[in-house]
Parts: structure tokens; sequence; C-alpha cells
């Protein structure tokens, strides 16, 4: 199957600051991108929907403000968590999809945790 | 907007067993159905999907089933080993892209 990978893996910030977390496709074009939130021992949650080249879709609830979702190329979403804060703490999730995929494709996750 | 609900929530066999877990979506246009096993702290891995026009998809030890009318679908695991330990979500919705995951099942292999 196609390869996502995120990075970080994990990354730990003190709070207030501002995390990005990388998602990249690797060998295809992801046309689509999506971003989750895990937390403990919970379900996947879509956070927004990204498409190459215009404002990402945000769920009901998540603040886009907050969340910022940026898909500039073909390969590459990011989403920086800003002023972070204890709370936002959680496993982050990406996954791909692209014109010729019939599957969706997830990043190996990204654990943030806010100090 | 589509809901799937899922359970048991834990659930717990001997090695060689069979496991079967249920899922109930809400939504009458659904047609995608996949199944993830995620294990501690990496990322879900689609172990099965099955769409609309299909009742049953087999994949050596692992079978989903899918009724529209009632609007649920299973997971069957036979022979289980210890290394189908792992949480299990379902999924739903209108395409393989934006899934609506169910609330995920914690199985237990015990050998």
């Amino acid at each position: 199957g196609a390869v996502v990978s995120q990075h970080p893996s994990w990354v730990i910030c003190k709070s207030g600051t501002s995390v990005k977390i990388e998602c990249r496709s690797l060998d295809f074009q992801a046309t689509t991108m999506f971003w989750y939130r895990q937390f403990p021992k919970q379900s996947l949650m879509l956070m927004a929907t990204s498409n190459e080249g215009s404002k990402a879709t945000y769920e009901q609830g998540v603040e886009k403000d907050k969340f910022l979702i940026n898909h500039a190329s073909l390969t590459l979403s990011t989403l920086t968590v800003t002023s972070a804060h204890p709370e936002d703490s959680s496993f982050y999730i990406c996954s791909a999809t692209g014109q010729m995929n019939t599957e969706a494709f997830f990043g190996q996750g990204t654990r943030l945790t806010v100090v | 907007g589509e809901n799937v609900e899922q359970h048991p929530s834990t659930l717990s066999v001997q090695e060689g067993d069979s496991a079967v877990i249920k899922c109930t979506y809400s939504d009458s246009a659904s047609n995608y159905f996949p199944w993830y096993k995620q294990e501690l702290g990496k990322r879900p891995q689609l172990i099965i999907d099955i769409r609309s026009n299909v009742g049953e998809k087999k994949d050596q030890r692992i079978a989903v089933t899918l009724n529209k009318t009632a609007k649920h679908f299973s997971l069957h695991i036979t022979e289980t080993q210890p290394e189908d330990s792992a949480v299990y979500f379902c999924a739903a919705n209108r395409s393989f892209q934006k899934l609506v995951f169910g609330t995920g099942t914690r199985l237990l292999v015990s050998p």
C-alpha cells in the first residue's frame, strides 16, 4: 500500500507555545488529507479535511483558529496547534488519499504532550 | 451525519476461539465499511473492508458481514491468536475518505 509519513512521532511542548505536525504522502499524490485526534482509550475523531490548494473544512466543535491546517502541495499537509494547552495533549493522526486510491492511508501518528 | 456504534468495548477469548465484533450505523446512504486494527501507539491498519453491494467478504481468518436492511455489520475472526490482540475499529461512510469511526473494541487473546 501507499506510504504516509508523519513527523514528529512525539513532541512535548510548554503551554502557550505552538506545535507543527507534518503529514507527507511519500509515493503518491494526496489530493485529500484528513486530520484525526485520538484521546487515550478513545476512538479517532475527525478534526478537519484538507484538499490541496484550498482551505480546510473543519468538523463541528473544532476551532479553526487553534488548529491551523495547510495543504500547500500534493504531498504535504501540516497541522499547527497554536497556543497549546494541556487539554490539547492527544494522539494526532493524519490520513491521505489520492485520485487513484481506493482506501485512505494513515500516518503513524504524533503524540503531543503539553506541559 | 453518520453515527457508528460498536460493541463490545472489550472482548477476551482463548487462543483458537472465534471473536465477533458488531457495529451499527445510522446513515442508510453509507456504502463503505472498513475495519481497522490498531496496536498501542501505532497507526490504524486496514484489515478488511466491504462495500454495500456485497453481503459478506472473507480473507483467511477474517470475515465481515453486512446487513444493509438492519444497518449493521460485523467482524469475525476465527482461530484467534495472541497476535490478534489489539483494538479494532469499525467505520462507515459514503466513501472511503471521510470515515466515521466506532468506539473501538479491545480484543485480548489469551494463550
